[in-house]
């Protein structure tokens, strides 16, 4: 049993340079989430796809966000000029459709991004 | 918007003790409640979940949670504590039509021999 797999686990840049995550979820799951987590707090929902459309952001996806699930299998989440506040681990979830949340989300083990 | 609120930050107890960690969410319709378990440097485990029905739910590795409306609260508890459980464990609830899962920040189980 495949789970959600994110690539890369680790990931040092130098502030102000652009980085990229990848997720690939179950493979048949429909739905994929991205959160990210700081240390000692809970995971906090970035944003949310259904297939290939992206329909939900929150507002701490800021303009230098951005994720995309080109044919509604893997995705990336890239970050532009990157901040010290930056620093977290990005996880991945990917989930069946359904009504509501009746399908859990499956967590992958998270990229976590340090920047210097 | 709904909250979740884990007040135990990080909990100790002996091996085959029992253990309950505390989760009290804030939400105004039934919520939709989980438990995930999350060891360092990994991603997050889902042990149970709570939609309807019965309010005593059971998961895996031997946990289980009750669902009490009046009390806002969806407690996790297992009657004996392995060594492997040491981790960090989150509440999560979900609200009716979205699909973000709001989590708490936390609690963090030590095991002691």
């Amino acid at each position: 049993d495949t789970g959600v797999s994110q690539d890369p686990r680790h990931k040092i840049t130098k502030r102000g340079q652009n980085v990229t995550f990848r997720c690939d979820p179950i493979s048949e799951h429909n739905r994929l989430y991205w959160y990210r987590q700081t240390l000692g707090q809970g995971p906090e929902f970035l944003t949310y796809f259904q297939n290939e459309a992206q329909l939900e952001k929150s507002r701490l996806l800021s303009d230098r966000f951005s994720a995309e699930r080109p044919k509604g299998s893997f995705s990336t989440l890239e970050i532009q000029r990157t901040e010290q506040g930056d620093s977290a681990m990005y996880l991945c979830a990917s989930s069946l459709g359904g009504t509501d949340l009746n399908q859990p989300q499956h967590f992958g083990d998270g990229t976590r991004l340090s920047i210097l | 918007a709904q909250s979740v609120t884990q007040p135990d930050i990080h909990i100790t107890v002996s091996e085959g003790a029992s253990l309950e960690l505390r989760c009290n969410y804030s939400y105004g319709a039934t919520p939709y409640l989980f438990w995930y378990v999350q060891s360092p440097g990994q991603g997050l485990q889902l042990l149970l979940k709570y939609f309807s029905g019965d309010t005593l739910v059971q998961g895996i590795k031997g946990f289980e949670a009750e669902f009490k409306r009046s009390q806002s609260s969806f407690n996790l508890r297992k009657p004996s504590v392995h060594w492997s459980d040491a981790a960090e464990y989150f509440c999560a609830v979900g609200a009716t039509g979205r699909r973000a899962l709001t989590f708490g920040s936390g609690t963090r189980l030590q095991v002691q021999p």
